[in-house]
């Protein structure tokens, strides 16, 4: 298996402009996660799904960030309009949902956002 | 409602065990408590899980005293490239996906 996917790897854009960070979670895992990733914060839970549905967005920031998962194999990270604040790395992470409290959960290799 | 609570950084020398403790005193009944090692510019990965007393697999050692409010994650004889930042994770009620800062262990030659 390919492990999970994220694209781009890396984006630079401008304060206001639209972001949309992309993710494919490994094959058959029917969790998935989105974190941030800041040196002042560390890693923090932003939303996760179970089978598609939306479960805690208790950590997502505020009304310019959204996030979706239309099917089991693809999801988006939407940030509008950006602030150079949101510069971090987002991580998308799947796991197989057997049993929450034993789960592990298989991470991308990050997308790097720089908001000038 | 407290989280875990782990140094922020060590330091060690090539060769040697290193040990990483993580507080947990909130921690539930049916809570395991997992490890996850994360290197520069890459996601973080499973190390290591455990319940109570210890766990062994290649690459690590979790030991769980009984009142189980703490755990320490031992790294027989480190190499250069165990130099990352490792994260304890206790599955609280609602909040079970909390990593936090880590401890950053760098391995000196």
């Amino acid at each position: 298996d390919a492990g999970v996917i994220q694209s781009p790897r890396h984006e630079v854009t401008e304060m206001g402009q639209e972001v949309t960070l992309r993710c494919k979670p490994i094959s058959g895992h029917n969790s998935l996660f989105w974190y941030r990733q800041t040196m002042m914060r560390g890693l923090e839970l932003l939303i996760y799904f179970n089978n598609n549905v939306p479960i805690d967005d208790s950590g997502m920031p505020e009304d310019r960030f959204s996030a979706k998962m239309p099917n089991a194999s693809f999801s988006t990270l939407k940030i509008q309009p950006s602030e150079p604040r949101d510069s971090a790395v987002y991580f998308c992470a799947s796991s197989l949902l057997v049993r929450r409290e034993t789960d592990t959960q298989y991470f991308g290799p990050g997308t790097r956002l720089t908001v000038l | 409602l407290a989280k875990t609570t782990q140094p922020i950084s060590m330091d060690s020398y090539e060769g040697q065990e290193v040990n990483i403790t993580c507080s947990h005193n909130n921690i539930a009944t049916n809570d395991y408590i997992t490890w996850y090692q994360q290197f520069p510019s890459q996601g973080p990965r499973f190390i290591i899980q455990g319940y109570k007393t210890k766990v062994t697999n290649e690459v690590a050692s979790l030991f769980i005293p009984a009142d189980r409010k703490s755990s320490t994650l031992s790294l027989p004889r480190v190499s250069l490239s165990d130099t990352a930042v490792y994260y304890c994770l206790v599955g609280y009620t609602g909040n079970q996906f909390y990593f936090g800062t880590g401890t950053s262990l760098t391995v000196i030659p």
